[in-house]
């Protein structure tokens, strides 16, 4: 059974600061991971989409890797903003149609 | 172009009670799918659907109900609320590869 996790479940850091958040998977027979961001209260909108094929891609300030032969995906965010302060969850597709979540990382980012 | 909406925003129900959660989309897409979101344990997916008369079960499906009769629109039933069932609910749709949610119904069952 697929399992997703995400380490750290908390962060803080100073504004401007680049960090690295972090996403695992058990089964590495996945078609594709997907980052989204949550505000409290809100949806989830998507950041980045990395198919199996492809090892990582880029929008802005944000960078994600795929690493499917051990299991990991990376999201790297540059010079971190306080607009940047929400949860970020990845998301596993698997076969049948279903998408497995990871519990999230919530970040603070203080100015 | 509203993409995906839910109604209501909010709910609460008494224990046993029925209602349905309502979910549409314009943007055409054959799969739909409802979560729930609960504390520490990210989301996890009810039901969906892969085209309008489709449905199948996810991970929780017990005490939801959903039916799929047109493109647009994918229902979720509560059959007799309980208290955990106190979530919040997000409705989902996939165009391609990306998924694209809904605002959530954020549910109190007492």
């Amino acid at each position: 059974k697929q399992e997703v996790t995400q380490i750290p479940a908390a962060l803080s850091v100073p504004e401007g600061e680049n960090l690295v958040l972090n996403c695992s998977f058990t089964d590495s027979a996945i078609y594709n991971l997907q980052w989204f961001r949550q505000d409290p209260g809100k949806g989830l909108t998507s950041l980045l989409l990395i198919q199996s094929s492809q090892r990582e891609q880029t929008s802005g300030r944000l960078n994600a890797s795929l690493d499917k032969s051990s299991g990991r995906s990376t999201l790297y965010i540059a010079a971190s903003q306080p607009g940047d302060s929400a949860t970020y969850l990845c998301a596993v597709y698997t076969g049948g149609f279903k998408t497995i979540f990871g519990a999230g990382t919530r970040l603070f980012v203080k100015a | 172009n509203a993409g995906v909406t839910q109604t209501p925003k909010f709910q609460v129900l008494k224990t046993g009670q029925s209602m349905t959660l309502q979910c549409a989309q314009d943007m055409n897409h054959e799969y739909m799918s409802w979560y729930r979101q609960d504390p520490g344990m990210g989301l996890r997916l009810i039901h969906y659907s892969v085209g309008a008369g489709i449905t199948d079960q996810g991970e929780v499906p017990n005490g939801y109900n959903v039916s799929r009769s047109t493109t647009e629109d994918f229902p979720l039933r509560l059959l007799s609320a309980a208290p955990s069932q106190t979530s919040v609910y997000f409705c989902a749709t996939r165009g391609g590869f990306e998924q694209y949610f809904g605002p959530g119904t954020r549910l109190t069952v007492t």
